[in-house]
């Protein structure tokens, strides 16, 4: 079946901008999850939905950054007034339930900010 | 830091060797995966093992899990030039706020030479 999908592929933006990632779980996954990666560092853990339930944010590093799932399926990240230090891989999992299952990551969106 | 740690942090083999990568941790947990990056980009997973295994299989892949050392390795047999990639282990804990929520350590680079 379909993997994860994240789009655009590539995003270059001005400092300043605001831009949206976004992300297609594999369908009847319930958990969510997005992670960044800066250049040749581990993966950051950002933002996690499950279901209905409020979205774990903890990992979210300024109040520029947000996202939402709509039905419980497409989620979008939102950088507002983008940095260069938000430059990254932004990448998207899900899994079909959470701490017990496989998480699967999608291509990523790099994210450049000049 | 609940963050595993690879090591080494560069791994450089001829093809049809073997070529081991180990991961610590510090937290329970639940499963630890083992994925692998090529360019940076979108993760592949490879294997996930609980915490109640102790080796698992898949191919030319073997995985240990020492969970009173906190420690695993990843094995790759008989390795090929298309083996080049980063691989990261990431551990998913056993209580905590965030379900699912994976660790990731920083990776080993793998070089294979034809």
């Amino acid at each position: 079946g379909a993997g994860v999908s994240q789009s655009p592929s590539n995003k270059v933006t001005e400092k300043g901008k605001d831009v949206e990632l976004r992300c297609d779980p594999i369908s009847g996954h319930t958990a969510l999850y997005w992670y960044r990666q800066s250049l040749g560092q581990g993966l950051e853990f950002l933002i996690y939905f499950q279901g209905n339930s409020a979205p774990d944010k903890s990992g979210l590093p300024s109040d520029r950054f947000s996202a939402e799932r709509t039905g419980g399926s497409v989620s979008t990240l939102t950088i507002q007034r983008t940095q260069q230090e938000d430059s990254a891989v932004y990448l998207c999992a899900s899994s079909f339930t959470p701490r017990t299952d496989t998480q699967y990551f999608g291509p990523g969106t790099r994210l450049t900010v000049l | 830091s609940q963050q595993g740690e690879e090591d080494p942090q560069a791994l450089s083999i001829q093809e049809g060797e073997n070529a081991t990568m180990n991961c610590s941790y510090k937290t329970s947990i639940n499963n630890l995966q083992w994925y692998r990056q090529n360019s940076g980009r979108g993760l592949v997973h490879l294997i996930l093992i609980r915490s109640n295994e102790r080796e698992k299989h898949s191919g030319r892949l073997r995985v240990t899990l020492d969970t009173s050392k906190k420690s695993s390795s990843l094995l790759i047999t008989a390795s090929r030039a298309a083996d080049t990639a980063s691989y990261f282990c990431a551990t998913s804990p056993d209580r905590g706020s965030t379900l699912g929520r994976l660790y990731f350590g920083r990776g080993t680079q793998l070089t294979v030479w034809p």
